[in-house]
């Protein structure tokens, strides 16, 4: 495996189901993110880890509940969730360098495909 | 709050031609600019980036420019081929790894 894998591809759920997404990046990245894309608006971040513990919450709704248990896994939690949640969500990941606080790339899995029926 | 326009949000050409895509930023202090390409299905690719101490960047048929003054930075693809059809997305930094997009450029290519 190389890069960074999501599962599952797609997910269905109802408004009152309990469900998790799953990420893992092979690039020995330090820091791992979660992102919102919506039809007709831009990605938008969700939550930042760098080195396991959460530095960035960008307002998200608390059904979302991230966790990231090492620097190579990443999930998303998810319940009572509504219908405009219905978005693809992209995992990235990209290396923090210690003292340099100059940004690096990041890099993003395929995404999970969730419909809120 | 802080955001990145861009344009043309659809963009057609023929094969062979160039495409350029044209965005704006905010934040003065924005100092790097990634550009991505998602296929249908797929997630965000990274294909070329530009730091704010450099004004170009090319990779083969692509590069970047960047305007610091003007708040711009522009994609500039030659000689387009069917494959490059996709949604192209630029991006910039605002602060520490708080990545902004801009809302996207369907290019499609005719052969």
């Amino acid at each position: 495996e190389t890069g960074v894998t999501q599962t599952p591809r797609h997910l269905v759920m109802g408004m009152t189901n309990k469900k998790s997404l799953k990420c893992e990046q092979h690039l020995g990245h330090n820091a791992m993110y979660w992102y919102k894309q919506s039809a007709k608006k831009p990605l938008e971040l969700m939550f930042v880890y760098n080195f396991k513990e959460q530095t960035e919450n960008n307002s998200v709704p608390s059904r979302f509940s991230p966790e990231c248990p090492n620097s190579s896994h990443l999930f998303l939690h998810l319940h009572t969730l509504q219908p405009e949640d219905s978005a693809l969500y992209l995992c990235a990941s990209s290396q923090v360098l210690g003292q340099d606080d100059r940004n690096q790339p990041q890099h993003f899995g395929d995404g999970t495909r969730l419909s809120i029926l | 709050g802080e955001n990145v326009e861009q344009h043309p949000s659809t963009l057609s050409v023929q094969e062979g031609d160039s495409a350029v895509i044209k965005c704006t930023y905010s934040d003065s202090a924005s100092n790097y600019f990634p550009w991505y390409k998602q296929e249908l299905g797929k997630g965000p690719q990274l294909i070329i980036d530009i730091r704010s101490n450099v004004g170009e960047k090319k990779d083969q048929r692509i590069a970047v420019t960047l305007n610091k003054t003007a708040k711009h930075f522009s994609l500039h693809i030659t000689e387009t081929q069917p494959e490059d059809s996709a949604v192209y997305f630029c991006a910039a930094f605002i602060g520490f790894q708080k990545l902004v997009f801009g809302t996207g450029t369907r290019l499609l290519v005719s052969p």
